[in-house]
């Protein structure tokens, strides 16, 4: 069964609005992480946020937060204020803690967003 | 954030032949993983790279096809050998600090298999 659902395959956005991504996950582990990785077409996955399981407060690194609804399984992406530069692949990511000691990292299909000017 | 860089960036290689692929890190890591992101798809772990002892292979991946070395703790290698089309892929290093921390990655090598 796939731990990580993102089911916006391709998004568009007005330059200078917001988006949100959406990212569902399923894990029966009390203990766990969750990221966001961005992919521009260079290939290169930058990381852009984390939100642990037992986090009281959503993530927020400058323009993204992560909508954190754990009750629903979800870790949404918002990226406030668009900016062309932020056309990429976008990866939603789990990691267990204690079913897999906190090494591995499951990558959910993506998102492309497409901010338009 | 760790400096990762990786050798080559790309590269067009034919099949039946074996390609090395090195992940530097400028500062001492405790893990460092290989993925693979086959074209229009996600990021697939291949293996977790261990300093001293053989790699931890996911299902799917077996030693004889991806070799993987690490001598210390800022240098590892993936081989991809006997390659075929379907090894056409992008090729990921990624690092953690220590177990349990958030993962870097490299900029990835492009592999394109005729």
């Amino acid at each position: 069964a796939q731990k990580i659902t993102q089911t916006q395959p391709g998004m568009f956005v007005q330059e200078k609005e917001a988006v949100t991504l959406d990212c569902t996950y399923d894990t029966s582990d009390p203990s766990y992480g969750l990221f966001w990785y961005k992919q521009p077409s260079s290939g290169e996955m930058i990381f852009l946020i984390y939100q642990g399981s037992y986090d009281q407060q959503n993530a927020t690194e400058g323009r993204y937060s992560l909508n954190f609804q754990k009750a629903r399984k979800s870790a949404n992406l918002v990226i406030s204020a668009s900016q062309l530069g932020d056309s990429a692949m976008y990866f939603c990511a789990m990691r267990e803690g204690l079913r897999t000691s906190y090494d591995k990292v499951i990558f959910g299909p993506g998102t492309s967003l497409s901010v338009i000017p | 954030s760790a400096v990762i860089s990786q050798k080559p960036s790309r590269d067009i290689c034919q099949r039946g032949t074996s390609l090395t692929i090195q992940c530097q890190v400028d500062s001492q890591v405790t893990m460092m993983f290989w993925y693979r992101q086959q074209p229009g798809q996600s990021l697939t772990l291949i293996a977790t790279a261990n300093q001293g002892s053989e790699a931890t292979y996911e299902s799917g991946f077996v030693i004889d096809k991806f070799p993987i070395s690490r001598p210390n703790l800022t240098f590892s290698t993936l081989t991809v050998s006997n390659m075929s089309p379907e090894d056409s892929s992008i090729y990921l290093c990624s690092v953690a600090r220590i177990k349990g921390e958030t993962q870097y990655f490299g900029p990835g090598t492009r592999l394109l298999v005729l």
